[in-house]
């Protein structure tokens, strides 16, 4: 069974930055199997990103997905206040849609 | 517009039973595979269970499998989990959510319902 770790835990970090998060997988599959979620307090999930690096319908072009085989990764390119969140990746393959643990953005 | 509501959370026992359901609209419900998926308080998101839009297929998490059943009934627009042999770790909201071109790609979901296990 695939399992993915995200990394960092959390980022603390302020609007206008640019942001990275890490997404590793322990075993290579490919990238058309791999999501991101952002997550707001209270809220349901929504989808940012599938197949690694496209983004979902009425996702601002801000935020980008990339990688292949076992390391994806999600950035944001300026952060705005909205995008504080909780952000996880997924795997969504075989017979299985295994997430990673989740990376906290917060307000620095 | 998509709409996916749960419902049928609540108390429940150790070693007892609860049915979800998750009645949904603004889509054409029988070409999609539907999932559960569950949240511990203030823990992740944890992949519980999908069902082929058919029917025909189902899929398990590990920690659920042989204890929960997903089930649905097209003509109803409904998907249900049934949740047998509950322990104090299966509380948790339970979201459903709709696949998408992959069947466990989640493009939409619902607000989520809580399910306490406590005696």
């Amino acid at each position: 069974e695939i399992v993915l770790t995200q990394s960092p835990g959390t980022l603390s970090l302020s609007p206008g930055e640019r942001v990275t998060l890490s997404c590793r997988a322990s075993q290579s599959f490919s990238s058309d199997y791999l999501a991101w979620y952002q997550q707001k307090p209270g809220q349901a999930p929504r989808l940012l990103i599938y197949g690694a690096s496209t983004r979902a319908i009425g996702i601002p072009d801000r935020f980008s997905g990339s990688g292949s085989g076992t390391d994806f990764s999600l950035s944001i390119s300026r952060l705005e206040s909205e995008d504080f969140a909780l952000y996880y990746c997924q795997y969504y393959g075989s017979s299985s849609g295994v997430f990673g643990q989740g990376t906290k953005v917060e307000i620095k | 517009e998509v709409q996916l509501l749960e419902s049928g959370g609540g108390l429940v026992q150790p070693g007892g039973s609860l049915r979800l359901s998750c009645v949904a609209s603004g889509f054409t419900f029988k070409t999609y595979a539907m999932n559960w998926v569950r949240q511990a308080p203030g823990k992740g998101l944890e992949w519980v269970s999908a069902l082929s839009s058919s029917g025909a297929n189902t899929y398990y998490a590990a920690s659920v499998k042989g204890r929960f059943t997903i089930s649905r009934d097209n003509s109803k627009n409904t998907v249900y989990l049934q949740l047998n042999f509950v322990r104090g770790e299966d509380t948790a909201k339970y979201y459903c959510a709709k696949g998408s071109r992959y069947q466990m790609l989640l493009d939409h979901w619902g607000p989520g319902i809580p399910v306490t296990v406590s005696s």
